[in-house]
């Protein structure tokens, strides 16, 4: 069974560039997440995926990030304009619809770096 | 809100010996799930051992046993027979009704030869 993708691994950008991150979920996952992981930190949730659907989005900084999940498969995060304490990994993570174990399975992330 | 500590921000043991990492947690929830992750230096997030708040055994895979006490709010984790490999930062996450994750902070975990 294929793990969770994401892409890029790295990215480097400059300040109020734009960034988009991209994750691919464990085949039949209808639940997506993403987190944020700064430097040193525990993940943070930014956004909850039913399907393709949003469960919770509290903790997303709506201003400059915004993330879809069309069609319920595929997930695109964006951050627009970038800052630089934007800087950290960002993980994306499925589970199946119903999960009586809470489990989730992470991607090996993305890090970004804002100069 | 749910919250998780991990009081130890780094550790180290020697290779073949026993350590064990703490986390205490608070919620009001009376069902939920408690999860040690490891990340390697690679960046993915492994899971090593899941304990479910309703059993009162506590879970053991392998190497890895967790000492957990529902009333305390603790969840450790002991690694016995420490490798190498083990090396990396550890996570306790508590998983609750939403089916949300609420992370610690971690603790790096480092074997020396």
């Amino acid at each position: 069974e294929a793990g969770v993708a994401q892409s890029p691994r790295y990215k480097i950008i400059e300040k109020r560039q734009s960034v988009a991150f991209w994750c691919n979920p464990i085949s039949g996952h209808a639940t997506l997440y993403w987190y944020q992981q700064i430097l040193g930190q525990g993940p943070k949730l930014l956004i909850q995926f039913q399907n393709n659907g949003v469960v919770d989005d509290s903790q997303l900084p709506k201003d400059r990030f915004s993330a879809e999940r069309l069609k319920g498969v595929d997930s695109t995060l964006k951050i627009q304009p970038a800052k630089l304490e934007d800087s950290a990994v960002y993980l994306c993570a499925s589970s199946p619809a119903v999960s009586t174990t809470y489990e989730q399975y992470f991607g090996p992330g993305t890090r970004l770096t804002v100069t | 809100a749910q919250t998780v500590t991990q009081s130890q921000p780094e550790m180290s043991v020697q290779e073949a010996e026993t350590v064990t990492l703490s986390c205490t947690y608070d919620t009001s929830e009376n069902n939920y799930y408690l999860f040690w992750y490891k990340q390697p230096p690679s960046r993915q997030m492994i899971l090593v051992i899941r304990q479910e708040a309703y059993k009162q055994q506590n879970a053991t895979e392998n190497r890895f046993s967790v000492n957990f006490q529902k009333a305390a709010k603790s969840f450790s984790l002991k690694i016995s027979d420490s490798q190498l490999g083990d090396t990396a930062m550890y996570f306790c996450a508590f998983g609750g009704s939403n089916y949300k994750l609420t992370f610690g902070k971690g603790t790096l975990l480092t074997v020396n030869p």
